[in-house]
């Protein structure tokens, strides 16, 4: 099975700052990688796909980027709103496996 | 818009069996591959299974083979879960979810969960 790894777990920023998360993949995942934010008590939301394919209706200050086995996703400029936990997801083969998510506080 | 809606969680007791369904609505249901996510309160996610389009394809993660069965019913756009023999520590919300294909697997819809707990 791939195992992905993220870092950090939680981050705290400042509305405005650029935040990026980084995802590890334990093998070559390709550009086979998904990035999802879930808010408390709601179900996750498909943020970006194909490492940096932003979601129809995804706000551009989301970016992907990377390949083979190490990701990032950046907000450019954290917003408050986007106070959540994000995880990304591989799919180039199965089992599908999820990070162990980042949580996002904003300071 | 799309919507996919689960069902059948509840409080059940260990080795004991329970069947989700999720109903699925504004897409072609049977054109999309289909998948169970759970996540246990307060924790990540877990992929459980999926199911190709036609139902001709299945995979299920090794936590849950050879005790749950994924299966569809594409004339009533419902995707099922039958779950036997349930473990304490598969206490957890149920997701289903879309995928675009069976190879292109981010899940781009989710319910809302339906939380299954079973507990003596």
């Amino acid at each position: 099975d791939i195992q992905m790894t993220q870092s950090p777990s939680t981050l705290s920023a400042s509305v405005g700052d650029r935040v990026t998360i980084t995802c590890r993949a334990s093998q070559s995942i390709s550009t086979w990688l998904a990035w999802y934010q879930q808010k408390p008590g709601k179900a996750p939301k498909l943020l970006i796909y194909k490492v940096s394919s932003l979601e129809s209706g995804g706000p551009s200050r989301f970016s992907g980027s990377g390949s083979g086995t190490e990701f990032t996703l950046t907000i450019s400029s954290l917003q408050p709103d986007d106070s959540a936990t994000y995880y990304c997801q591989q799919y180039n083969s199965y089992p599908l496996t999820f990070g162990g998510g980042t949580k996002v506080e904003i300071k | 818009q799309v919507q996919l809606v689960e069902s059948g969680g509840g409080v059940v007791q260990p080795g004991s069996s329970l069947r989700l369904s999720c109903v699925a609505s504004g897409f072609t249901f049977s054109s999309h591959a289909m998948h169970w996510v759970r996540q246990a309160p307060g924790k990540g996610l877990e992929w459980v299974a999926v199911i190709s389009f036609n139902g001709g394809t299945k995979n299920y993660a090794d936590s849950v083979k050879g005790r749950f069965t994924i299966s569809r019913d594409n004339s009533k756009n419902t995707l099922y879960l039958q779950m036997n023999s349930l473990r304490t520590d598969d206490t957890t919300i149920y997701y289903c979810a879309r995928a675009l294909t069976y190879g292109q697997a981010y899940l781009d819809y989710w319910g809302q969960g339906t939380l299954v707990t079973v507990s003596s």
